[in-house]
């Protein structure tokens, strides 16, 4: 049984370039939720993608965006990067949006420039 | 605002010793919790979860307690092991899907 994956495991970036990362839930999933975590924080929570729609969302800036594939696959979309973004970018994966519980992805970790 | 928080931000226990990690939560509609524990370079690893219309759950060497009238929760990690050293986040749900995490506690175990 396939665990929630993320795809890369690490980045480089510089500031004011774009970046797309990855997510394939864990198997029987279909709903994808996002988190930040930077350094010595715990994860903040960015969106939740279910039936290939938004359902919530964090505080987080509209340059932040996301989708969700009919596989149930995800994409994290960042523009115009800040040297704050970099920071451990967490996939988690539930069978349903609401209060279920949530199963983690070993992270991208993402560093601007 | 909602937020989570722990009382302790690092825990050293001896191995074979019963480890202790104590979160506070705000929001009092939470209904649901979760304790996760991640090590370096990983992502969070659900350890157990609860919910709010029970006070006490109990896994393979972990319990969680929940003491709505304080808005407190806690892990009970029993005989405390080398690879029980990580860092534990409690996370609660107010509403739909959306985890809000505390800060964290780092536990050392001491061979």
């Amino acid at each position: 049984d396939a665990g929630v994956t993320q795809s890369p495991t690490h980045l480089i970036k510089t500031r004011g370039q774009q970046v797309t990362l990855r997510c394939s839930p864990k198997s029987g999933h279909d709903t994808v939720s996002w988190y930040q975590q930077a350094l010595g924080q715990g994860p903040q929570f960015i969106f939740q993608y279910y039936e290939e729609e938004e359902r919530q969302r964090g505080n987080f800036p509209d340059r932040f965006s996301g989708h969700q594939f009919p596989n149930y696959s995800s994409e994290l979309n960042v523009n115009a990067l800040l040297l704050g973004d970099s920071a451990l970018y967490l996939c988690a994966s539930s069978l349903g949006a609401n209060q279920e519980t949530q199963y983690f992805g070993p992270g991208t970790r993402l560093l601007v420039l | 605002g909602e937020s989570v928080g722990l009382h302790l931000p690092t825990l050293s226990v001896q191995e074979g010793d019963n480890s202790i990690i104590n979160c506070a939560y705000s929001n009092s509609a939470s209904d649901y919790f979760i304790w996760y524990k991640q090590e370096s370079g990983k992502g969070p690893q659900f350890i157990i979860d609860i919910r709010s219309n029970m006070d006490k759950r109990q896994g393979q060497r972990v319990t969680v307690l929940l003491n709505k009238t304080v808005k407190h929760l806690s892990l009970q990690i029993a005989a405390t092991q080398p690879g029980d050293s990580a860092v534990y986040f409690c996370a609660e749900t107010p509403q739909g899907g959306k985890l809000i995490f505390g800060q964290g506690t780092e536990l050392s175990v001491k061979p």
